[in-house]
């Protein structure tokens, strides 16, 4: 069983429709990130959070400690959202190596 | 500020060759460390460094070598290519625990 399990692996929306991803992890933690990766791009990261709620723009981030859960919110979702998401937790052994989830592959269609 | 860069972007081998992928960042990050990402799974830790001159070994080290003999270079080395090293591999950097993790473009390398 993965340490990061992210759903669902794929997600399709139409313009406009809010998006929830999310993510349940088993061990613990000293942080969670949640990453964006365009197609035949880089990746770059959205959010880092330890505990409560941060929100950028349209996207919100979430996380529970106590339920080792995490979700990734997108209002008003737009085509250019159309990206793989992924999440990633720093384990609180070793704080800054990563433990990476599969990826959300989300297409927002017009 | 150019934040993480790799080179190459693209690069084509053949079995056994030998080849260097570079990592540099102009952030004066402490810690570095090379992925390796596949289809249908989540990108896993090769190597990664703490500092200059200290090296570790991640998750899936076998086949491959590094150095980082400056706070800004980590150059990832495959010693003899083989089919099963094909992969996209990222370099990132973050300057230490509890901070937002920068990556690289990304390497597409196929070994044929």
């Amino acid at each position: 069983k993965n340490e990061v399990e992210q759903s669902p692996q794929n997600l399709t929306a139409q313009e406009g429709e809010f998006i929830t991803i999310n993510c349940s992890y088993s061990v613990g933690i000293s942080a969670l990130h949640w990453l964006q990766q365009h197609p035949g791009g880089g990746i770059v990261s959205l959010f880092m959070l330890s505990s409560g709620k941060k929100k950028h723009g349209r996207l919100i981030a979430t996380i529970n400690i106590q339920e080792k859960h995490s979700s990734l919110h997108i209002t008003a979702s737009h085509p250019r959202d159309s990206a793989v998401y992924i999440c990633a937790v720093s384990t609180s052994g070793s704080a800054r190596q990563l433990t990476f989830g599969s990826g959300t592959q989300l297409t927002v269609l017009p | 500020n150019a934040g993480v860069t790799q080179t190459p972007k693209f690069q084509v081998l053949k079995t056994g060759q030998s080849m260097t992928l570079q990592c540099a960042q102009d952030m004066n990050h402490e810690y570095m460390s090379w992925y390796r990402q596949d289809p249908g799974m989540g990108l896993r830790l090769i190597h990664y460094s703490v500092g200059a001159g200290i090296t570790d070994q991640g998750e899936v080290p076998n086949g491959y070598n590094v150095s980082r003999s400056t706070t800004e270079d980590f150059p990832l080395r495959l010693l003899s290519a083989a089919p099963s090293q094909t992969s996209v591999y990222f370099c990132a950097s973050n300057p230490g625990s509890g901070n937002t993790i920068y990556f690289g473009e990304g390497s597409w390398l196929t070994v044929v």
